[in-house]
């Protein structure tokens, strides 16, 4: 099994600063490897796929970076809407089998 | 556009079957190459996938819940579900179904169902 580990487990900070969250592969995940953004009473929704791909309608102010088993996310400069929980997720080739991270929390400062 | 939407009894009893079926609107769940996931969160914890279900009827299932866990396609109904045998109180969690791209970009979950709430308990 492929363990994610995220930090850091909560991030403070104010709106307009930049935020850098990570995520740790216990092996190498090729590019395989998702973010989602995940606010209270809802589903998460799909951020980054591929690493550093944005999904369809998110902000240029997310981007996502990395390779093997360190990635990293970035938003540039954050609004109110972004606080939230992260979370990383990727997908082994062979036997199919997809993990998450355990999610960082950013709050607000 | 797609909409996936869970149903299900929001409560189940210890060693019983919880059973919760996805429909999928919007769309025909047999319409291009996707697989379809269930994914449960318990409260205040993280995400953790289930198992997947393509139209084929391939599956392919998380090893921790392997020996517990079916899932089905109903493609005349546009639905799949789960089934989960044996639960315990370990099982109470809000449980998702999305729609998983494979094969191809995005290799994500690009869809989600807003969530049910199963509870295990007597």
């Amino acid at each position: 099994e492929i363990v994610l580990t995220q930090s850091p487990a909560t991030l403070s900070l104010s709106p307009g600063e930049r935020a850098t969250l990570s995520c740790r592969a216990s092996q190498s995940v090729s590019s395989y490897l998702a973010w989602y953004q995940q606010k209270p009473g809802q589903a998460p929704r799909l951020l980054i796929y591929d690493a550093s791909n944005r999904a369809t309608g998110i902000p240029a102010r997310f981007s996502g970076s990395g390779s093997g088993t360190d990635f990293t996310l970035t938003i540039s400069s954050l609004e109110p809407e972004d606080f939230a929980v992260y979370y990383c997720q990727q997908r082994s080739n062979w036997p199919r089998w997809i993990t998450f991270g355990q999610g960082t929390r950013l709050e607000i400062k | 556009q797609v909409q996936l939407q869970e149903s299900g009894p929001g409560l189940v009893k210890p060693s019983q079957t919880l059973s919760l079926t996805c429909t999928v609107s919007g769309g025909s769940i047999s319409s291009g190459s996707y697989y379809w996931s269930w994914i449960r969160q318990p409260a205040g914890k993280g995400l953790e996938w289930i198992g997947r279900i393509y139209t084929s009827g391939s599956t392919n299932y998380n090893p921790s819940l392997k020996s517990r866990v079916t899932i089905s396609v109903d493609t005349s109904k546009n639905q799949f579900s789960l089934k989960l045998s044996s639960v315990t109180a370990a099982d109470t969690a809000v449980y998702y179904c999305a729609r998983d791209v494979d094969g191809y970009n995005p290799f994500a979950f690009d869809i989600w169902g807003q969530g049910t709430m199963v509870t295990v308990s007597s």
